[in-house]
C-alpha cells in the first residue's frame, strides 16, 4: 500500500530565504505526483503537477523535482514571503485519477 | 477555471441526525472524491466515484453512504451523525484521463456533530 511521508513537519524561515520541502513515497508505480496548498480552514490549491514522465515543473516562484526511482519529491520555492505561510501537501496519484494518497504536509510560516 | 463547489462552508448537526453534503463541480469530470480531514490524521479518502451511479469505498467508509445520480453532483450522506464524524468535509474532482490529470478541490465544509 502507498505510503506518503513530508519532512519536515514545519518549517519557519525569514521572508527572502529559498527553501525546500520534502515528499517521499513507498511505490514508485505512481501515474503524477502533485502538490497543494491549504490555508487554515480552508480547501486545498493545486500548486504543480508533475506526470510520471517529466523530471520537474516551475510555476513562478515555484519548482517541483520528481524522482521515481527513488521514490522523492521536492518542491523549491524562491525568494519566500510571508504569503506564502500556508500547509503544503503533496499527493501520490494512481491510474485515471484514482487512488491519491497524501502526505501529511508540512506547515510552513515564513516571517517578514 | 474548473471550479468544485460545496453546499456548506460550516454545518451543526445533532448526533442521529441524517446530514446531506452536496458537491457540485462544472468541468465534466468523471472522477470525484469525498475526503474527511482530521488534526494528525491528514486526509483520509472516504468514497470515490468514477462515473454516475458508481462508487467505490475509500479507507474510511464506515457510518457513511454517498451517491452521484448526476456526473456533476456527488453527495455524501451521515445515515445517523455520531460525534466522531466532527471534521472537515472535502470534496475533490478530477478528469478520468489515464496520467494526465489534476485533482481539483472545493472549500471544504467544517461539520460538527454535538
Amino acid at each position: 500500500k502507498q505510503e506518503v511521508t513530508q519532512i519536515p513537519a514545519a518549517l519557519s524561515v525569514p521572508e527572502g530565504e529559498n527553501l525546500v520541502l520534502n515528499c517521499s513515497f513507498t511505490d514508485s508505480a505512481i501515474y503524477n505526483l502533485q502538490w497543494f496548498r491549504q490555508d487554515p480552514g480552508k480547501g486545498l490549491t493545486s500548486l504543480l503537477l508533475i506526470q510520471s514522465s517529466q523530471r520537474e515543473q516551475t510555476s513562478g516562484r515555484l519548482n517541483a523535482s520528481l524522482d521515481k526511482s527513488s521514490g522523492r519529491s521536492t518542491l523549491y520555492i524562491a525568494a519566500s514571503q510571508p504569503g506564502d505561510s500556508a500547509t503544503y501537501l503533496c499527493a501520490a496519484g494512481g491510474n485515471y485519477g484514482q487512488n491519491f494518497v497524501f502526505g501529511p504536509g508540512t506547515r510552513l510560516s515564513v516571517l517578514p | 477555471d474548473v471550479k468544485v463547489t460545496q453546499s456548506s462552508r460550516y454545518l451543526v448537526k445533532r448526533t442521529g441526525e441524517k446530514v446531506f453534503l452536496e458537491c457540485v463541480q462544472d468541468m465534466d469530470h468523471e472522477n470525484m472524491f469525498w475526503y474527511r480531514q482530521d488534526p494528525g490524521l491528514g486526509l483520509r479518502l472516504i468514497y470515490f466515484s468514477y462515473d454516475v451511479k458508481m462508487k467505490e469505498k475509500g479507507d474510511i467508509p464506515e457510518g457513511y453512504s454517498v451517491s452521484r445520480e448526476k456526473k456533476e453532483r456527488f453527495s455524501l450522506i451521515l445515515e445517523s451523525a455520531s460525534t466522531n464524524q466532527t471534521s472537515m468535509y472535502l470534496c475533490a474532482s478530477s478528469p478520468h484521463a489515464g496520467g494526465d490529470y489534476e485533482q481539483y478541490f472545493g472549500p471544504g465544509t467544517r461539520l460538527t456533530v454535538t
